[in-house]
């Protein structure tokens, strides 16, 4: 079984709209965390956002914020007042802290927005 | 500019060759992570360093072995390459290296490794 789904290769935003980028996982460790990257197509990657299992807020960083819900095993990226910068792979990624740390990586959401 | 440094920016080699990819983190940052981008395989992790000492391990093949030296850079060594080797190698540093504290993370601009 896949341990990151990101079911949406593609999506379209309007500018300064919000768009939600799903992400699910699959773990029976307890432990872990989940990240969100941003890769242009200039090939950088950047970090967004972490959420650790055991926290009880969702994570938010300025206008990325992380819907976790974890009886579903779901960690989407909410980006708000989308901009044309944000037009970028996204990829969604978790680590399991009691299974050799490892990360997995989802297949990654093509984000474009649209002015 | 994130602080983190990877050097080359490009290599270009033969199948059976040996590379080494080196990487400088962050100043104060004690831990590195090596990944590996590619079409076919996507992103991968390969291994993370924390301090000198392995902490994770992730899909790195035997003929890849990586360190992390006491002034904190790091290596991955590759090994009778091979043409599925050609990838995009990115290095990223943080300051912790497991649960707890902050974790974010600074990629560098990747090695761009084609095998021929």
């Amino acid at each position: 079984a896949q341990k990151i789904t990101q079911t949406q290769p593609g999506m379209f935003v309007q500018e300064k709209e919000a768009v939600t980028l799903d992400c699910t996982y699959d773990t029976s460790d307890q432990s872990y965390g989940l990240f969100w990257y941003k890769q242009p197509s200039s090939g950088e990657m950047i970090f967004l956002i972490y959420q650790g299992s055991y926290d009880e807020q969702n994570a938010t960083e300025g206008r990325y914020s992380l819907n976790f819900q974890k009886a579903r095993k779901s960690a989407n990226l909410v980006i708000s007042a989308s901009q044309l910068g944000d037009s970028a792979m996204y990829f969604c990624a978790m680590r399991e802290m009691n299974t050799g740390n490892q990360f997995y990586f989802g297949t990654g959401t093509s984000l474009t927005v649209i002015p | 500019d994130s602080g983190v440094t990877q050097t080359p920016k490009h290599l270009i080699t033969a199948t059976g060759q040996r590379v080494t990819l080196r990487c400088s983190p962050r100043s104060g940052d004690l831990s590195v992570y090596w990944y590996q981008q590619s079409l076919d395989q996507g992103l991968q992790f390969l291994i993370q360093y924390y301090n000198g000492e392995e902490r994770a391990k992730g899909n790195i093949l035997e003929r890849f072995s990586a360190q992390q030296f006491p002034d904190l850079h790091s290596e991955l060594n590759l090994s009778s390459l091979e043409l599925g080797d050609s990838a995009l190698y990115f290095c990223a540093s943080s300051v912790g290296g497991l649960a707890g504290g902050s974790h974010e993370q600074y990629f560098g601009p990747g090695t761009r490794l084609t095998v021929t």
